[in-house]
């Protein structure tokens, strides 16, 4: 079972920042924080992942917390392309390792 | 960039028949996945392949289901007598090793039984 919590749904404006919060309460102090996304049924995109530091790629930015309890992830210019089901997942991400997908959230970018 | 390649995007099958679903994973990666997703419902771990065998599978992937990399760059799924309720996209991944690494999936290819 998914090991995070995260709310169903929510809208964003075009254009202006998207923050998708994450709890993890009970991760573990080697696993990492993976965002996917699933845009209309085709294959999970990857996004970003982080341990316990800030991350930001050319997709977006990852905000851990201190006790690594909760996370978000910011898309900073949301667009329409960006509709989609964003999954937030903790895996140990060691040699072999599966990832639990839970329902995610539903974002739904509005113009 | 580098891809998860899946064929076929679509198939439609008998019930009772057998379905040979493939995947040509990133080429210097070596684990392999089949995750699956009925319509409607969560992306769900199937199996996961390493050094030519099984290291792990879910209750789901019981005795209809087999894995093989048959060649260096092909990795299938095999389904040996369809039911209905193995309608479903199936997603093929992959991963290279190393701590914190990313597991890369395919475009999926959609079953459906009849």
């Amino acid at each position: 079972d998914a090991k995070t919590t995260q709310p169903p749904s929510m809208d964003c404006a075009e254009g202006r920042a998207a923050n998708l919060p994450c709890n993890h309460s009970t991760i573990s102090g080697n696993e990492y924080v993976y965002w996917y996304r699933q845009i209309h049924s085709q294959g999970p995109q990857y996004i970003i992942h982080g341990l316990k530091n800030n991350e930001t790629n050319e997709m977006a930015s990852l905000i851990i917390t201190e006790d690594r309890k909760s996370s978000t992830l910011i898309l900073p210019h949301a667009t329409l392309r960006d509709t989609a089901v964003y999954y937030c997942i903790v895996s140990s991400g060691s040699n072999d390792y599966k990832l639990s997908f839970g329902a995610g959230t539903t974002v739904t970018v509005r113009a | 960039e580098p891809e998860v390649t899946q064929t076929p995007s679509h198939q439609v099958t008998q019930m009772g028949q057998e379905v040979i679903l493939r995947c040509v994973p990133i080429s210097n990666h070596l684990y392999f996945y089949w995750y699956r997703q009925i319509l409607g419902q969560k992306v769900e771990f199937l199996v996961s392949f390493y050094n030519n065998e099984i290291s792990e599978k879910s209750e789901i992937f019981d005795d209809q289901f087999s894995v093989e990399r048959p060649d260096g760059s092909n990795f299938t799924l095999k389904i040996r007598s369809t039911k209905l309720e193995d309608s479903a996209m199936y997603f093929c991944a992959s991963h290279r090793t190393s701590s914190g690494n990313t597991i890369y999936f395919g475009e999926g290819s959609w079953l459906t039984v009849v």
